[in-house]
């Protein structure tokens, strides 16, 4: 059973450019979550998809938006990079049902801004 | 002030030794709580929740304090593979789903 899996795993931008992250959830999950985490900091929330619509947001600007496809997949998608937009992006998908925050980790993909 | 505040540490301890780590949180409304592991370079993975009453897992503790809003994780003869940044987690309010991870204390198990 395939667990949560990221692509690309690594990959390098420069500033002002655009990155789409994709994630496919574990199977039987249906919500989808994204968090960055910068370089000796915790993961930051981003936002929740569930039922393909974000049902939650962190505090990230609008350059930071989403998508989830009917087969529970998901893009995290990063307008205009920033060279602070460099971090380890994170996908964590939940099944229905299950208390609030066992979440599951996928590799990430580590972005880097130039 | 951070939302959830830990003491990154390191702590290094030796095999078999005692060690406990502690987070505070500022949201008095959070309701879910959490202790994730994250080894160098790998994705957080779920250690243990952490209920009111307190719950306990083979060699880990985990305690709540919801007055104080304080969390502990105590940790028994420690391995070498407990090596790791342990994060500790609450959800962002009631009804909310948002996690709210520190930035996770560091610990270093030596032989």
């Amino acid at each position: 059973d395939a667990g949560v899996t990221q692509s690309p795993t690594h990959l390098i931008k420069t500033r002002g450019q655009q990155v789409t992250l994709r994630c496919s959830p574990k199977s039987g999950h249906d919500t989808v979550s994204w968090y960055q985490q910068a370089l000796g900091q915790g993961p930051q929330f981003i936002f929740q998809y569930y039922e393909e619509e974000e049902r939650q947001r962190g505090n990230f600007p609008d350059r930071f938006s989403g998508h989830q496809f009917p087969n529970y997949s998901s893009e995290l998608n990063v307008n205009a990079l920033l060279l602070g937009d460099s971090a380890l992006y994170l996908c964590a998908s939940s099944p229905p049902d299950i208390r609030p925050g066992e979440l599951f980790f996928g590799e990430g993909s580590r972005l880097t801004v130039l | 002030r951070k939302e959830v505040e830990q003491d990154p540490g390191p702590f290094n301890v030796p095999e078999g030794a005692t060690v406990a780590f502690n987070c505070t949180y500022s949201n008095s409304a959070s309701q879910s709580f959490f202790w994730y592991r994250q080894d160098c370079r790998k994705e957080p993975k779920l250690l243990m929740s952490v209920y009111s009453s307190g719950n306990e897992d083979g060699r880990f503790t985990a305690q709540l304090n919801r007055a104080s809003q304080y969390i502990s994780l105590l940790i028994r003869d420690s391995k070498l593979s407990d090596s790791a940044t342990y994060l500790c987690v609450v959800n962002g309010g009631d009804s909310s789903y948002k996690l709210i991870f520190g930035s996770g204390t560091r610990l270093l198990v030596r032989p």
